[in-house]
């Protein structure tokens, strides 16, 4: 699976967009772009996923450019809640027999 | 309900011992898994078990087993506790026809 760099930490006010970037410039074709997030050392949980195009859910948005080497999540309205580790995975199948390889993720902090 | 459970929340014991981590999931997913989160915060596949065929991370140690008594069970046993193998372990599964990861609320192991 393709490796994946995200900023370390990111800050963002209260009821502002959150836009979290993740760089997987050695993607295939058939991998898909993941997002978990892990709330205080919580089991990690699923956000959403995408192939090549653009994906949204009831709360969250994933922008995948037309090269697929890099991909932003978007929290439109972020609340404290949003406060964790937001990390974003490459698999071909969301872990398969080899499981998922995290890496060290995005901590987002959502100020007051 | 919860749908992937771990038994206990927390353990703490000394060195040399042997314990055991229990998981059980009511999805009715084909694949389990056991990750390791450690005090850094990394968190890396340890194993995975679908259909009774186990996929090893070669970095493991023999001393950690995991076993299946059935398809909705993947227990973990660890021989010899040793200090570093203090850290926080989850379950998690997957369907076949699914392409996210159920997570437990993980196993906090503190060995003294």
């Amino acid at each position: 699976d393709a490796k994946t760099t995200q900023p370390t930490s990111m800050d963002c006010a209260e009821g502002r967009a959150a836009n979290l970037p993740c760089n997987h410039s050695t993607i295939s074709g058939n991998e898909y772009v993941y997002w978990y997030r892990q709330i205080h050392s919580q089991g990690p949980q699923y956000i959403i996923h995408g192939l090549k195009n653009n994906e949204t859910n009831e709360m969250y948005s994933l922008i995948i450019t037309e090269d697929i080497k890099s991909s932003t999540l978007i929290l439109p309205h972020a609340t404290l809640r949003d406060s964790a580790v937001y990390y974003c995975i490459v698999s071909r199948s969301g872990g398969g027999a080899d499981g998922l390889t995290f890496g060290k993720g995005t901590h987002l902090i959502i100020q007051p | 309900d919860t749908a992937v459970s771990q038994t206990p929340k927390y353990l703490v014991t000394q060195m040399g011992n042997d314990k055991s981590i229990k998981c059980e999931q009511n999805l009715g997913h084909d694949t389990m898994y056991w990750y390791k989160q450690d005090s850094k915060k990394f968190l890396k596949i340890m194993f995975s078990y679908n259909n009774k065929e186990l996929i090893i991370n070669e970095t493991v140690p023999n001393r950690f087993s995991p076993k299946s008594p059935d398809k909705a069970h993947l227990n973990l046993h660890i021989n010899s506790l040793e200090l570093g193998d203090s850290a926080v372990y989850f379950c998690a599964s997957i369907s076949g026809g699914q392409e996210t990861q159920y997570f437990g609320p993980g196993t906090r192991l503190l060995v003294l």
